[in-house]
């Protein structure tokens, strides 16, 4: 059974640019979760999707945006990259976040210059 | 919102000895998780814990749910050089949001 696929592993960008970040989750799993992780903040939640609606989303900018298509695949968007946007960003998909533990990708480094 | 704390932020231990990590939540949980994520990995899911006062083995590490379902712990008896990582304490907010501790890094010298 494939894992959580997320592309690109790296990339770089400068300020002012945006970002699209691909997601593909384990297949049936219907629940996409994105995490931003710093050295300092540790992991911090960013949205969460099931079966295309956005169900929560955390303490982030408005410049962070994300969406879920019908296959259960999801992408993140941020525009306007500031350098502190500079981070490990995780996906993770569940069945139902309730229910279990959550299978994350390997993750996709931004560095902003 | 919701709160995990967890302590210590770092230990560093020779290989043998044991290590404890210890997590609290502002809020009861329904259940709560543990993680680990190797340095330059990402984050595996260890294990669920559910019920009051639950503990459960896995080899070498213990984990335990307080009976107030606020708090956890992990504790690895004997440590081996493969246990280095970052241990992450998790639990549900709402029903949409897992909240992460920020972790414990434990180092583990030969």
């Amino acid at each position: 059974k494939a894992g959580v696929t997320q592309t690109p592993r790296y990339l770089i960008k400068t300020r002012g640019q945006q970002v699209t970040l691909s997601c593909s989750p384990i297949s049936g799993h219907r629940s996409v979760s994105w995490y931003q992780q710093t050295p300092g903040q540790g992991l911090q939640f960013l949205f969460e999707y099931f079966s295309e609606t956005q169900r929560n989303k955390g303490n982030f900018p408005g410049r962070f945006s994300g969406r879920q298509f019908s296959n259960s695949r999801s992408e993140m968007n941020v525009s306007t990259l500031e350098l502190g946007d500079s981070a490990l960003y995780l996906c993770a998909s569940s069945k139902d976040v309730n229910t279990g533990e959550l299978f994350f990708g390997e993750g996709s480094r931004l560095t902003v210059l | 919102g919701q709160q995990v704390m967890q302590i210590p932020q770092y230990q560093h231990v020779q290989e043998g000895e044991d290590f404890t990590t210890y997590c609290n939540s502002s809020t009861t949980l329904s259940n709560i998780q543990w993680y680990k994520q190797r340095p330059g990995g990402h984050p595996v899911f260890l294990i669920q814990l559910v019920k009051s006062g639950e503990v459960k083995k896995q080899k070498r590490l213990t984990f335990q749910f307080g009976e107030a379902k606020k708090n956890s712990s992990l504790h690895i008896t004997a440590t081996q050089t493969t246990d280095v990582g970052t241990y992450f304490c998790a639990g549900p907010e709402g029903y949409s949001t897992l909240t992460f501790g920020k972790g414990t890094m434990l180092l583990v010298s030969p």
